[in-house]
């Protein structure tokens, strides 16, 4: 099994940051990688896939970026309603998520 | 598009339960379709896939009791829950994928499980 591992565990930041959330495969696994967010009793909710392709409507100050094993979702102006825990999601073989990072403003 | 979860509850281990997922705004045997699960305060595990052309795939976790199925007059996905466990205790989401790739572009609100004696 593909095991990921995302760091932090939380992040604590205030609102104009510039925000950073890693994500590693244990294998390669190309660009096959989606992030989700999700908001406290809520279902996730699809941001990025195939590592850095924007889903429609959602706001352009996400962004997505690696390839390999090493991954990382950025959000360039953190804002109040960007508050929720945030996953990622390989797709190379099967599906397997990492732990979640809890972003706190 | 629109996906609508029922059928969980407070069931009891070794127990049984059908889950549904109604869907509107699409049609459920045009895509593939899964159902994961999260239990509380817990992360995502993806439990269940079926193809259009009706192949199945399960986590190994759930191998052999747990069966997804869907109803093409209804529009509707299932998930046949057997030999249910504590560990089960989730809650169970049902999603769509995007074409033929294995990420999820809409989920349903999601139903709890609760297995306890």
């Amino acid at each position: 099994d593909i095991q990921m591992t995302q760091s932090p565990s939380t992040l604590s930041a205030s609102v104009g940051d510039r925000v950073s959330i890693t994500c590693r495969a244990s294998q390669s696994i190309s660009s096959w990688l989606a992030w989700y967010q999700q908001k406290p009793g809520k279902a996730p909710k699809l941001l990025i896939y195939k590592a850095s392709n924007l889903e429609s409507g959602v706001p352009s100050r996400f962004s997505g970026s690696g390839s390999g094993t090493e991954f990382t979702l950025t959000i360039s102006s953190l804002q109040p309603d960007d508050l929720g825990t945030y996953y990622c999601q390989q797709y190379y073989t099967y599906s397997t998520f990492g732990q979640g990072t809890k972003v706190e403003i | 598009v629109q996906l609508v979860e029922t059928g969980g509850g407070l069931i009891q281990p070794g127990g049984s339960l059908r889950l549904s997922c109604a869907a509107s705004g699409f049609t459920v045997s045009s895509n593939y379709m899964s159902w994961l699960r999260q239990a509380p305060g817990k992360g995502l595990e993806w439990v269940s896939i079926i193809y259009t052309g009706d192949s199945t795939y399960y986590a190994d976790s759930v191998k052999g009791r747990f069966t997804i199925s869907r109803d093409t007059s209804k529009n509707t996905l299932y998930l046949q829950i057997n030999y249910l466990r504590a560990e089960d205790t989730a809650v169970y989401y049902c999603a769509r994928l995007r074409g033929d790739s294995w990420f999820f572009d809409y989920w349903g609100q999601g139903t709890l499980v609760t297995v306890s004696s």
